[in-house]
This record gives structure tokens, C-alpha cells and sequence, in this order.
């Protein structure tokens, strides 16, 4: 059964506005959520996580918002860059030492 | 520092042959995962060591797929034989030791076609 859910298997933007990407999951165990861009042929790069316990951190043009009440997690790119196209990969576990539940990923195109 | 490496890049074979992959982690991380990711899926969990024990291989077809860490630093995974349905990228991840909120790094795993 698939935990992590990415709805939205695709995503377009043009460069400067905000990409929102967003993240469901289903299993009130998770508390340690990450989200990896993977580029074609090559593997996922970590990009940003939050913990259970906070509702949202940035890392510059990164910022990952969680939701624990809806299971809803969401990463915000602002401003978005053609160089941010990529597949977005969002993933969880019960804790940063156990193995990662991904969602199948969107692929997000920002154009110039 | 170095990434995860893994080895080869790329590998194509018929079925009911056998394969072996290869990853050496980032130096110093004791724990290993392997992961596989089937085309528009996101991946999944085969095995994950702590060192050179395993912790999870719930996942793992162990009729036909093997995998051992010597020594706590590289791994090996195999798959023998091989089944149509095994096509797919094997990723090998590393974390420094499991404990506290460590990210997992990816390598840039090895492309499996079964003919």
C-alpha cells in the first residue's frame, strides 16, 4: 500500500513564481519527512527535511511546511529557477534511522 | 567529500541469468540501504544494514535476491535468476549512523534490463 502520496504527477511554472509541491501521507507513525530532486540518470539528492515536531523549515529558496492534523506536508520553491526542473521526490519514515516511504514523485518544469 | 558509488552504471541480461551490483558508501556511514525503483514509482526498501548486520530485509525476494556487507564499508546485491519483472534502478544509500535526523545519500544507482 503506498503511504506517501503524490498526487500531482507533474508540475509547470514559470521562472520567478512560487512552485508548490505537495505531499499526503497515511501512517500517523511517520515523523521525520524529507524531500529529494532527482535529476534524469542520476540519483535522488536530499534537499530538505522537518521532523515531527516542527510545522515548517527553510533553506533559502526552500521551504518545507508540515501539517501533522491533516498528514499533509508541502515544499514551497521561491523563486523558482529553470535549474529546479527535476522530479520531486517526497519521503517519510518513523525515524531518520529506519528506510525511507517515497511517493512516486512529480516532475516539475519551470520555463523560462 | 566523496558520494555513494555504485557500480556498473548499467547492466542488461536475459532472464534466469544472475547479476551482481556493487556500492561503497560515503566514508565513515555505517548504515546502508538498497533500494528499488521501478519505472514512475518512487523507491522502495530491499535491505538495510546497520554495520554489517541487517535491520530490515522484509522487503527483500529472498528466493532469488541475495545481498551481504563485509566488513561494515561496501555491499553487493544480487539477483539469481533474474525474472522480467526485476527491471528496474537499484539505488544504494548510505547515513551516518541511523541515530538523530540524518539525511540518507543516493547514489547514482545501476540501470538492471532483463531481456
Amino acid at each position: 500500500d503506498q503511504q506517501v502520496k503524490q498526487n500531482s504527477p507533474s508540475l509547470s511554472v514559470q521562472e520567478g513564481r512560487i512552485s508548490i509541491l505537495n505531499c499526503d501521507y497515511t501512517n500517523s507513525m511517520f515523523d521525520y519527512f524529507l524531500w529529494y530532486k532527482k535529476y534524469p540518470a542520476e540519483g535522488p539528492t536530499f534537499l530538505i527535511s522537518i521532523s515531527s515536531i516542527k510545522d515548517k523549515n527553510e533553506d533559502g529558496r526552500f521551504t518545507v511546511f508540515l501539517n501533522k492534523s491533516a498528514k499533509h506536508l508541502s515544499l514551497h520553491i521561491v523563486p523558482s529557477q529553470p535549474g529546479d526542473s527535476a522530479v520531486y521526490f517526497c519521503a517519510a519514515s518513523k525515524d531518520s534511522g529506519y528506510a525511507l516511504n517515497f511517493g512516486k514523485g512529480t516532475s516539475l518544469l519551470v520555463t523560462p | 567529500e566523496a558520494g555513494v558509488a555504485q557500480s556498473p552504471r548499467y547492466k542488461i541480461i536475459e532472464k534466469r541469468q544472475s547479476v551482481a551490483f556493487w556500492c561503497n558508501p560515503i566514508s565513515g556511514h555505517a548504515t546502508l540501504y538498497w533500494y528499488q525503483q521501478i519505472l514512475g514509482q518512487g523507491p522502495k526498501l530491499l535491505i538495510q544494514f546497520q554495520n554489517n548486520g541487517v535491520v530490515d530485509d522484509s522487503q527483500l525476494p529472498k528466493d532469488r535476491f541475495s545481498a551481504e556487507r563485509l566488513k561494515g564499508v561496501d555491499s553487493t546485491l544480487k539477483i539469481q535468476p533474474a525474472k522480467l519483472e526485476d527491471s528496474a534502478v537499484y539505488l544504494c544509500a548510505s547515513s551516518l549512523d541511523g541515530a538523530g535526523n540524518q539525511p540518507q545519500h543516493f547514489g547514482d544507482g545501476t540501470r538492471l534490463s532483463i531481456l
